[in-house]
């Protein structure tokens, strides 16, 4: 089945260190996007790409760094220089052929100790 | 720039209840619109969408109709249930260019038996 995967659902870290969410998907689309998402809240983009090897900052760019180096994947590195990093990070890829619709994956829960 | 409002939760209704969530739309161009549903700890899910003037988009007894005179694409169901209470967001994307998504802020449904 296509989809998009996060792993790992559960992510733990102490305060300084760098952390790296990982997103893949198998659905051949070429934009994918990661939000953010704190408790009760809507969604804030924090960085999309469009094409392989190229993104561009979103909303909330700071402190978080990506790569698409290929198609099927686009991870996130939170780092240290992120004030407020525990919250619920979501990664999603579209399409044109469908309308631009956003295929979400399940989220990553980080917390930071 | 684009923008979404949608209304201000949290919505209460009672199991069968009529539901409304009303979503209005600033966008250039002729914007395709979607609604979402995210469930506790889950990404979110396409509820339904229209890509043009006039479209309706209906899924799960949910139906939304673009009304571009209005700027509006409101959600509605005529008898909720349990397992609808769920947070919804309306999004828009605009035809022309990159595929940038905006969001509404979310409202949150509870359905109570």
């Amino acid at each position: 089945d296509g989809g998009i995967t996060q792993s790992p659902k559960y992510l733990f870290r102490k305060e300084g260190q760098n952390v790296t969410l990982s997103c893949e998907q198998n659905l051949n689309h070429d934009a994918m996007y990661w939000y953010r998402q704190d408790p009760g809240q809507g969604l804030r983009l924090i960085y999309y790409s469009q094409i392989v090897n190229d993104f561009q900052k979103g909303d909330i760019a700071e402190g978080y760094s990506v790569s698409r180096e290929k198609k099927e994947s686009f991870p996130l590195t939170v780092t240290s220089a992120q004030k407020n990093p525990t919250a619920f990070y979501l990664c999603a890829s579209s399409s044109r052929d469908t309308d631009n619709e956003q295929f979400f994956g399940p989220g990553t829960r980080l917390t930071v100790l | 720039g684009n923008s979404v409002t949608q209304m201000e939760g949290p919505v209460t209704l009672s199991e069968e209840a009529f539901l409304t969530i009303n979503c209005t739309y600033t966008a250039t161009g002729y914007p395709s619109l979607f609604w979402y549903v995210q469930y506790p700890g889950e990404g979110l899910q396409l509820l339904l969408k229209a890509t043009k003037a006039d479209d309706k988009g209906s899924n799960k007894g949910f139906e939304a109709t673009y009304r571009k005179e209005t700027t509006s694409f409101h959600l509605e169901k005529g008898s909720v249930q349990v397992s609808d209470s769920a947070v919804y967001f309306c999004a828009l994307v605009d035809s022309g260019g990159y595929q940038k998504v905006t969001f509404g802020t979310g409202t949150k449904l509870q359905v109570i038996p």
